[in-house]
């Protein structure tokens, strides 16, 4: 079955655009997750939605916002770029069941990498 | 406030020996703790995952400890292989409702020389 796709693979913006990007989870997963990926940093929660829900944020500010669909396709926006915006943007979907009941992680996408000049 | 660590940002063992990669967290409410492996210019990848009522977990050449005292844990891998050089991360939920929420680590770099 096709796995997660990310759209587009890579975008260079310039200080002060807007962005969106877009995630399609596997086929019959309702949640989607949405991480940034810096050197150093490791991944770092964005949010997730469940059922075009959003059920989790993390620490981001608010130029970071997300939506998903009913067919469970999501996008993030990021408003007002700044340089240290630059980074690997992945999402990642699931059943949405607790990860102990389902006995497996995340299916990550190749991500978004995202430069901004 | 990193409540998960990674200390080593890199490590380098020969073919056919062991590799550990430890992990460190400080927050008591993560009860579920996932490895996940990553090539350059793709997704990270689930490897192996263990629950907080287990102390260790064993899928093949990979094993993961968890010391829930100390709060730590390691993944072994042995023998290890070529193909196992990449970037592996270490990540802990504390969402025992469902909520779809990983803590990271930073990631450490594993080179397997042959």
């Amino acid at each position: 079955k096709a796995g997660v796709t990310q759209t587009p693979r890579y975008l260079i913006k310039t200080r002060g655009q807007q962005v969106t990007l877009s995630c399609s989870p596997i086929s019959g997963h309702r949640s989607v997750s949405w991480y940034q990926q810096t050197p150093g940093q490791g991944l770092q929660f964005l949010f997730e939605y469940f059922s075009e829900t959003q059920r989790n944020k993390g620490n981001f500010p608010g130029r970071f916002s997300g939506r998903q669909f009913s067919n469970s396709r999501s996008e993030m926006n990021v408003s007002t770029l700044e340089l240290g915006d630059s980074a690997l943007y992945l999402c990642a979907s699931s059943q949405g069941q607790n990860f102990a009941r389902s006995n497996y992680g995340y299916t990550f996408g190749s991500g978004t990498r995202l430069t901004v000049v | 406030d990193q409540q998960v660590k990674q200390n080593s940002p890199s490590l380098s063992v020969q073919e056919g020996r062991i590799s550990i990669l430890n992990c460190d967290y400080t927050n008591s409410m993560f009860d579920y703790f996932l490895w996940y492996k990553k090539y350059p210019a793709e997704g990270p990848t689930f490897l192996i995952s263990i629950s907080s009522i287990k102390d260790k977990n064993e899928d093949g050449r990979f094993t993961v400890f968890l010391n829930k005292s100390a709060k730590h844990l390691s993944l072994h891998i042995v023998p290890s292989q070529p193909g196992d050089s990449a970037v592996y991360f270490c990540a802990a939920s504390a969402s025992p409702q469902g909520a779809q929420k990983l803590v990271f680590g930073q990631g450490t770099r594993l080179t397997i020389n042959p």
